[in-house]
């Protein structure tokens, strides 16, 4: 069945940067797009940035513009975000999904990996 | 990109009926018929209930249904069952391939 792991979560201080990591398998991952959306302790959900099936075209939220990056290596059936110049308000399980194909949403999702930015 | 607006809580009791909103503006749930709908109990990752407004993927239970009506969402679920306790979100498509997510709702059985 589809699965998703996310990995790479950790603390770390503010400035600095961190890589997390996706793993999928139980479809084709390079048919897919795939999404990082993110939830701050005790607090709603938050998307985050998407990246189409074949890499070509990523998109972000305001929030994180120009600081996180996301990507992916079908080779490796695996989802990254790149998060640079980490802020306090960027503490959060972040959690990979897969996007629905023809429709606007989300599933499934990872089980999630916390990222805490504190000095 | 503001966030979507829910009740922060709702509750009812086993077997009755509860509707949860979500209003947004002409950008996002006005905009678009691309509103979806995820469970989440505590500690657990989000499952998708509902997407495009009204379908349900297959395995949700028919007690889960959407409607639309301008800007606002519903997620209405008929004869609650102690189960269903959780956290409940909407999410419409935004354009230009960003979405926007709803605070989130608390759904009590008493």
């Amino acid at each position: 069945q589809v699965q998703l792991v996310e990995s790479g979560g950790g603390v770390v201080q503010p400035g600095g940067s961190l890589r997390l990591s996706c793993a999928a398998s139980g479809f084709s991952f390079s048919s897919y797009g795939m999404h990082w959306v993110r939830q701050a302790p005790g607090k709603g959900l938050e998307w985050v940035a998407f990246i189409r099936h074949d890499g070509t075209n990523k998109y972000y939220a305001d929030s994180v513009k120009g600081r996180f990056t996301i990507s992916r290596d079908s080779s490796k059936n695996t989802l990254y975000l790149q998060m640079n110049s980490l802020r306090s308000e960027d503490t959060a399980v972040y959690y990979c999904a897969k996007e629905v194909i023809g429709y606007h949403a989300f599933d499934p999702w990872g089980q999630g990996t916390l990222v805490t930015v504190s000095s | 990109q503001s966030a979507l607006t829910q009740p922060a809580s709702v509750s009812g009791s086993p077997g009755q009926s509860i509707t949860i909103s979500c209003t947004g503006t002409s950008s996002d749930v006005g905009g678009y018929d691309y509103v979806s709908w995820y469970q989440q109990h505590a500690g657990i990752a989000p499952k998708l209930m509902i997407y495009d407004v009204i379908k349900r993927p297959s395995g949700v239970s028919s007690r889960f249904s959407g409607s639309k009506s301008g800007s606002t969402a519903s997620l209405t679920i008929s004869g609650l069952q102690a189960e269903d306790e959780a956290a409940y979100y909407c999410c419409s498509y935004a354009g230009s391939f960003t979405w926007v997510f709803g605070g989130g709702t608390k759904l009590t059985v008493l």
